[in-house]
C-alpha cells in the first residue's frame, strides 16, 4: 500500500465541533510533519514531531513511531480551519513522503 | 519565518518547450526541494539539494532537471515540457544536515499549464 495513508479523505464539521485526522505509515518513520493548505494554496507548517505530543492552541498532534501512526486533533473548529491538511513523514535525510490529504470543511 | 519565493506564479507553456521554474530563499538554509502537487496524489518529491552545487533525484525525477547554483537559488528545469507536467509546483527549504529531520518552509507555488 501507500507509504503514508491519510484518513478520512474529506471531513465536514460544524463550527465548535471537535474532530481528529489520522495518518498511518507502512514502515517505521522517524518524524512527521503536519501542514495546512489554505484556500490560496499556501502550505503552512503546523507541527513537526519526532515523538510524543505537541499542542498549539486548538490543535494537538501525536506521533507514535512504534505503532506507525500520527494524529491531528482539532478542537472547537472555526471557519478559518477549512482547508486541506497533509501529514508528511520522513526517515534519513529530509526527504518527506506526503499523504494524500484530508479536505476539511467547517460550516457555520 | 523563512522566506521562500517562487517565480513565476503562473506559467503557460507549449509542448516541447523549455520551462524553468525558479526558487529563492533568504534564510541560508542548506536544503531545498521541488515538489509537484496533483489532485489525489498529495505532494511528490521531484528533486532536492543539500547545498550549492548539489542536486539529488527525488521520487519522480523523470522529465525534470534541477540546478543549485548558489545557497539561495534552486531551479527546476523542464527541457521538453509535456502536458503530463501540468501541475502546481512547490519549492521548499530546510536547515538540517543530511540524515537529520527538519521543518520545511514552502513557497507559494507555481501553477504550470502545458498545452
Amino acid at each position: 500500500g501507500m507509504p503514508v495513508e491519510q484518513n478520512p479523505p474529506a471531513l465536514s464539521l460544524y463550527e465548535g465541533a471537535d474532530s481528529g485526522l489520522r495518518c498511518n505509515f507502512s514502515t517505521t518513520m522517524k518524524s512527521v510533519q503536519w501542514f495546512q493548505q489554505n484556500h490560496r494554496g499556501r502550505l503552512i507548517t503546523l507541527f513537526y514531531l519526532a515523538q510524543g505530543t505537541k499542542e498549539n492552541g486548538r490543535l494537538k498532534s501525536t506521533f507514535n513511531s512504534k505503532e506507525r501512526y500520527s494524529t491531528l486533533h482539532i478542537k472547537d473548529a472555526q471557519l478559518e480551519d477549512s482547508g486541506t491538511y497533509f501529514c508528511a513523514a520522513g526517515n534519513a535525510g529530509a526527504k518527506l513522503t506526503f499523504g494524500g490529504g484530508t479536505r476539511l470543511t467547517v460550516r457555520p | 519565518e523563512a522566506a521562500v519565493t517562487q517565480s513565476p506564479r503562473n506559467k503557460v507553456a507549449v509542448t516541447g518547450g523549455k520551462v524553468t521554474l525558479s526558487c529563492n530563499q533568504t534564510n541560508n538554509h542548506n536544503n531545498m526541494y521541488w515538489y509537484r502537487q496533483d489532485t489525489g496524489h498529495g505532494l511528490r518529491l521531484i528533486h532536492y539539494s543539500y547545498g550549492a552545487g548539489s542536486t539529488e533525484k527525488g521520487d519522480i525525477p523523470d522529465g525534470y532537471k534541477a540546478s543549485r547554483p548558489s545557497q539561495e537559488n534552486f531551479s527546476l528545469i523542464l527541457e521538453l515540457a509535456t502536458p503530463s507536467q501540468t501541475s502546481v509546483y512547490f519549492c521548499a527549504s530546510g536547515d538540517a544536515g543530511q540524515g537529520a529531520a527538519e521543518t520545511l518552509y514552502f513557497g507559494s507555488g507555481t501553477r504550470l499549464t502545458v498545452l
